[in-house]
């Protein structure tokens, strides 16, 4: 079946450690998008890619940058994880932009 | 700017009896209009959306809504709830406008779906 796979689920990192997050889809959709949910709020869109062409929010912290190296994958980095980056990361893809976005099952990222 | 609202954070109903979740919107032009469902520790599942046409939409799962253009609404509605459909809903808006236009989503209303 076509979807959206974010690896890993769970992922617990320590304070100012680097973590990657990973997503992949099989839609061959042309958007990507990342986003993050604090305790069932929300969710809050971070940025996204239209094919090779990334687009940021305007008030997504430095400290949150992507990669979509080809058009099944994209990552989220976190260069420097704080406390307050605690929260489930949510993968979104669609074929254009204005289509359904169709969601991963998301990671949740604790930070120690 | 759209902006959307959910003026219920918890929806009780027994199972078996029909279920409303409330959304409004705020768009300058015309909506797009989206419900998700989300369970515990997972992503969003898509259950309807407008676009345009017929005012009454169906959906996943026996879910249906109704867009109101004069009362800027889009009511999520099930006429039997059962009890796995507690879980948290969300309501999503974006214009219709040239460009990107970011999907804005409700504040979440939390279902809970007695035996």
């Amino acid at each position: 079946d076509a979807m959206v796979i974010q690896n890993p689920r769970y992922q617990v990192t320590q304070f100012g450690k680097p973590v990657t997050l990973s997503c992949s889809q099989t839609l061959n959709h042309n958007v990507m998008y990342w986003y993050q949910q604090k305790s069932s709020q929300a969710p809050k869109l971070l940025f996204h890619y239209y094919d090779k062409d990334f687009n940021n929010e305007a008030d997504t912290p430095d400290n949150f940058q992507s990669r979509r190296p080809n058009t099944s994958f994209c990552f989220l980095d976190i260069r420097s994880p704080g406390l307050g980056d605690a929260a489930m990361y949510l993968c979104a893809t669609s074929r254009l932009t204005g289509d359904t976005q169709y969601f991963g099952p998301g990671t949740r990222l604790t930070v120690l | 700017a759209q902006s959307v609202a959910q003026p219920e954070d918890q929806v009780n109903v027994a199972e078996g009896n029909p279920l409303t979740v409330k959304c409004t919107y705020s768009v300058s032009g015309n909506p797009y209009l989206f419900w998700y469902v989300q369970y515990p520790n997972r992503g969003l599942q898509f259950l309807l959306k407008y676009i345009t046409g017929d005012n009454l939409v169906k959906g996943s799962y026996g879910f249906e809504a109704e867009f109101n253009k004069s009362q800027t609404s889009f009511h999520l509605k099930k006429p039997s709830a059962l009890v796995s459909d507690s879980a948290l809903y969300f309501c999503a808006v974006r214009d219709k406008g040239t460009g990107f236009q970011k999907l804005v989503f409700g504040t979440g209303t939390r279902l809970l779906v007695s035996p």
